[in-house]
């Protein structure tokens, strides 16, 4: 899907364990972003990279940490898994849509985390 | 943050009818703003990205206008079809790179 991967694409843990969710892309796009899925909070942006090494934080960073060691992968890291962090992650990345020409976020399948 | 509204939260529209729904935003340090359609168990998928006052956009029987100086985008479906149930998500930001969005409009068709 427009190269874009992530794994796992379940994931159940439990509070307290460390939990790492992978991004990797073929595109070799410059941006990449991980967003979470809550009901009623539609997507909130947790981390972004704007190259390798070069990250910011998002609208709910705390509790997440990530890292961008080169270009095609982005993790997500959960330090220490709370129940509050259960969800559905998405990672995307941004480049120029074929279609239409503009810089658009083209999203990957979703990762299911549960933390009980 | 970028204070972004969408309204309604939810909205139900029978088969065929025409439908809108609004994205506010605050109108200074205005850059780009993204249109996101998003089905239910699948990924979100880009609409639109607008980024000049005055702006039409159409793909289909969806169309999107955008006003910077007031700081509002409407989006247009015109004769609802039951493909067109999803959520619509809206992304105005002072920024090209911090892409937030708002919570969606969730639009049920009714056959």
């Amino acid at each position: 899907d427009a190269g874009i991967t992530q794994s796992p694409r379940h994931k159940v843990t439990e509070t307290g364990t460390p939990v790492t969710l992978r991004c990797h892309q073929t595109e070799n796009h410059r941006y990449m972003y991980w967003y979470r899925q809550d009901p009623g909070h539609g997507l909130r942006l947790i981390h972004y990279s704007y190259g390798v090494k070069d990250t910011d934080k998002g609208e709910v960073s705390d509790g997440y940490s990530v890292s961008r060691s080169k270009t095609e992968d982005f993790l997500l890291t959960l330090e220490s898994a709370t129940s509050s962090q259960t969800s559905v992650y998405f990672c995307a990345i941004r480049g120029q849509s074929v279609l239409s020409g503009a810089n658009v976020l083209t999203f990957g399948a979703g990762s299911r985390l549960t933390v009980l | 943050i970028l204070n972004v509204e969408q309204s309604p939260q939810s909205l139900h529209v029978q088969e065929g009818d025409s439908t809108n729904f609004t994205c506010s935003f605050p109108s200074s340090n205005f850059y780009a703003l993204h249109w996101y359609r998003w089905e239910t168990a699948k990924s979100p998928e880009a609409l639109f990205v607008m980024t000049l006052n005055g702006d039409e956009k159409k793909k289909g029987r969806i169309s999107a206008t955008l006003n910077t100086k007031e700081g509002y985008s409407y989006l247009y479906i015109k004769g609802s079809q039951p493909e067109d149930s999803a959520t619509y998500l809206c992304a105005p930001g002072p920024r090209d790179d911090k892409i937030i969005f708002g919570k969606g409009t969730r639009l049920h068709i009714l056959p």
